[in-house]
């Protein structure tokens, strides 16, 4: 199957300063690409689609401005997490839709662990 | 609001033991239906992803079925191996949307 990085596997950092995480499709193009986060013992939740070259749709309670996500190649999308504060702390996952074949079918990265002390 | 519900939330069962954990989703507006294999500190693989009442579907010793008139679907597993330990995630596709609605999952432990 298609194949789908993503980096860092784990992040700590500081109150107040930003984090950047990337979402590779490694063997296909991905014209749309999902982020998805995960608190304890919750299910993955959609936070924004993002399709390349124009401008992502955030989720209903998810801040644009503070999770900014840029899509400019269909291999790369990045989320960037601005001024990250404690309660931003948790698993961030991201996920790879191709144009072809079962186009509804999304392959996931391994996801990005985030703690902010 | 839609939800996604997965039962049980935890099993654990013996090697060589069958198992099958349900779905429910809702009924209106149906699109697909998708299951994801999540191991610990890996992605999620793609199990099934499922449209028409009725289908059922198999992959070595996994198979679902889906009912999509009362909104559940089945994920059974035939003599289970320790290798199958992981968290199942069922997904819902409600109308056009073409995003994924998640269930919280089950955890599968298969103890040798």
């Amino acid at each position: 199957g298609a194949v789908v990085s993503q980096h860092p596997s784990w992040v700590i950092c500081k109150s107040g300063t930003s984090v950047k995480i990337e979402c590779r499709s490694l063997d296909f193009q991905a014209t749309t690409m999902f982020w998805y986060r995960q608190f304890p013992k919750q299910s993955l939740m959609l936070m924004a689609t993002s399709n390349e070259g124009s401008k992502a749709t955030y989720e209903q309670g998810v801040e644009k401005d503070k999770f900014l996500i840029n899509h400019a190649s269909l291999t790369l999308s990045t989320l960037t997490v601005t001024s990250a504060h404690p309660e931003d702390s948790s698993f961030y996952i991201c996920s790879a839709r191709g144009s072809g074949g079962d186009s509804d079918e999304q392959f996931f990265g391994p996801g990005t662990r985030l703690t902010v002390l | 609001i839609l939800n996604v519900e997965q039962s049980p939330q935890s099993l654990h069962v013996q090697e060589g033991d069958s198992t099958n954990f349900t779905c429910s989703f809702p009924s209106s507006n149906f699109y697909a239906l998708h299951w994801y294999r999540w191991e610990t500190a890996k992605s999620p693989e793609a199990l099934f992803v499922m449209t028409l009442n009725g289908d059922e579907k198999k992959k070595g010793r996994i198979s679902a079925t889906l009912n999509t008139k009362e909104g559940y679907s089945y994920l059974y597993i035939k003599g289970s191996q320790p290798e199958d330990s992981a968290t199942y995630l069922c997904a819902f596709i409600r109308g056009s949307a073409r995003q994924l609605t998640f269930g919280s999952g089950t955890q599968l432990t298969v103890l040798p």
